[in-house]
């Protein structure tokens, strides 16, 4: 079955930069049907769309959260069925749960399908 | 953007009893192609979300047939028809019409 699963640091000190992976399995990253994302949920709060990107490289960000666009690269290793996400000049407003996932742009079942089981990163000093 | 709004933000339930949720949109989510693309996510404490409906009330699989979902437009409910222990958590709905996607804000379900 579909698997995803995110590794990156638990602690990053500000103005740092986050790295995040998510390894699939299950499944190649390889598709045009699907593309991968990044969602990250604030402590205690609801859940905020990063951006997403597909295999051949198009990528999206999320257009209301403008300063995360000129701070974020997502990318995708096909050869190691991972996709990855590097966010710079990290802050405390940065401090949130970071969650890989699959989702879909077209069909009945448009959205969000499968999670990691997210990665926990506090901004400290 | 497209705003979703749920209500109640929490709920406590008895064990067997119904639940029902709210989602209401900004805008209508009926796409061009005529289909509605609002999802349902359930989180559990420490866990990430698993999504429950898709297009308002397709459930995906393994979801258990006590969840169904209705609606149209803009105004949307999920509703558990016996709540077992299980069930506790947060529940989201995420409408996947309009780019950027948008989740609501979560409803808090307990139980009582």
């Amino acid at each position: 079955q579909v698997q995803l699963q995110e590794s990156g640091p638990g602690l990053v000190k500000p103005s740092q930069t986050l790295s995040v992976t998510c390894s699939v399995s299950g499944v190649s990253v390889i598709t045009d049907d699907y593309f991968w994302t990044w969602i990250r949920q604030f402590p205690g709060e609801g859940l905020q769309w990063i951006g997403y990107i597909y295999f051949s490289g198009y990528t999206y960000y999320t257009p209301s959260n403008p300063s995360l666009k000129t701070r974020l690269v997502m990318s995708v290793d096909s050869s190691r069925n991972q996709f990855s996400l590097r966010l710079n000049s990290m802050t405390d407003a940065d401090t949130a749960v970071y969650f890989c996932a699959r989702g879909r742009n077209s069909g009945s079942s448009r959205g969000v399908d499968h999670w990691g089981q997210g990665n926990l990163v506090t901004v400290s000093s | 953007d497209v705003v979703m709004t749920q209500s109640p933000l929490s709920l406590s339930v008895t064990l067997g009893q119904p639940a029902s949720i709210s989602c209401r949109s900004s805008q209508s989510l009926v796409d061009a192609d005529g289909n509605t693309y609002l999802n349902w996510f359930h989180q559990r404490p420490g866990q990430s979300p698993r999504r429950l409906l898709y297009t308002i009330s397709t459930r995906d699989s393994g979801v258990p047939d006590r969840f169904s979902g209705s609606g149209s437009g803009t105004l949307f409910t999920l509703k558990l028809s016996g709540v077992e222990s299980e069930d506790v958590g947060v529940y989201y709905c995420m409408q996947g019409s309009h780019w950027p996607y948008t989740f609501g804000q979560g409803t808090k379900l307990e139980i009582k």
